[in-house]
C-alpha cells in the first residue's frame, strides 16, 4: 500500500490569492490524482497528473485555475488559483500504482476556506 | 457516462444490528469496484477493493460483493458497533477511464 501525505493540511485565504497543495507518496506510483469533495458532497476528479507532461483535466476543471505539477513519480502539487467562497473545499491526492486493477489510496485532504 | 448510485443516503442503526449498503453503476464494463470509509473532516480509507472477476472480498466484520452484470455492489457490516459510524463511499474503475468515480456516499451512524 502507498501512503500520501499532504500539506497543508487546512488553511483560509482570502478571495483573489492563490495556494499550492504538495502532495507526497511513500513509494513510486504510475498515477496520482486530484480530487476536490465540496462541503457535503462526494468526490469529484479535477485531474490526472502526468509525471513530466500536461495534466489532464475533466470536463469543467482548467489548468488556468488548477495548474498541475508532477516533476517525478512520488509528488505532486496542485495550486488552487484566483481563489473565491466557492474554492472552499477538501481538495484529495490519490496514487495508484501498477496497474488498473490495483487499490487506489488516498491522502488526508486540505481543507480550504475562502473568504 | 458512468454513474454510481448509493442507497441509502443515511442509515442510524442499534449496535449490533447487520446492515446492508447498496451500490449501483450505470456501465458494467468496469476494471474493480472500491468500498471507502471516511470519518468527518477526515480523507478515505479503503476497506475491500473487488475486482471485476472476482464476486465478494472480505475483511473481517466486512464482506463486499459485486455482480458486475446487473451493476451492484453490496457491503455487509456484521454485528455494527458505535465505530463504524462514518460515511461509507462506494466507487468504480471504467475500463474507460483512468480514475476511480465516485458515489455520494451513505451515511452510517450506529448507536449503543
Amino acid at each position: 500500500s502507498a501512503v500520501i501525505s499532504q500539506k497543508p493540511s487546512r488553511d483560509i485565504c482570502q478571495r483573489g490569492t492563490s495556494l499550492t497543495i504538495q502532495c507526497q507518496v511513500d513509494s513510486q506510483v504510475t498515477m496520482m490524482f486530484w480530487y476536490r469533495q465540496q462541503p457535503g458532497q462526494s468526490l469529484t476528479l479535477i485531474a490526472t497528473a502526468n509525471q513530466g507532461s500536461e495534466a489532464t483535466y475533466e470536463s469543467g476543471f482548467v489548468i488556468d485555475k488548477f495548474p498541475i505539477s508532477r516533476p517525478n513519480l512520488t509528488f505532486s502539487t496542485l495550486t488552487v488559483s484566483n481563489m473565491s467562497p466557492e474554492d472552499s473545499s477538501i481538495y484529495l491526492c490519490s496514487a495508484r500504482s501498477g496497474s488498473d486493477y490495483n487499490e487506489q489510496f488516498f491522502g488526508p485532504g486540505t481543507r480550504l476556506t475562502v473568504l | 457516462k458512468q454513474e454510481v448510485t448509493q442507497i441509502p443516503a443515511a442509515l442510524s442503526v442499534p449496535e449490533g444490528e447487520n446492515l446492508v449498503l447498496n451500490c449501483s453503476f450505470t456501465d458494467s464494463a468496469i476494471y474493480n469496484l472500491q468500498w471507502f470509509r471516511q470519518d468527518p473532516g477526515k480523507g478515505l480509507t479503503s476497506l475491500l477493493l473487488i475486482q471485476s472477476s472476482q464476486r465478494e472480498q472480505t475483511s473481517g466484520r466486512l464482506n463486499a460483493s459485486l455482480d458486475k452484470s446487473s451493476g451492484r455492489s453490496t457491503l455487509y457490516i456484521a454485528a455494527s458497533q458505535p465505530g463504524d459510524s462514518a460515511t461509507y463511499l462506494c466507487a468504480v474503475l471504467n475500463q474507460a477511464g483512468t480514475a476511480l468515480i465516485f458515489g455520494k456516499g451513505t451515511t452510517l451512524s450506529v448507536s449503543s
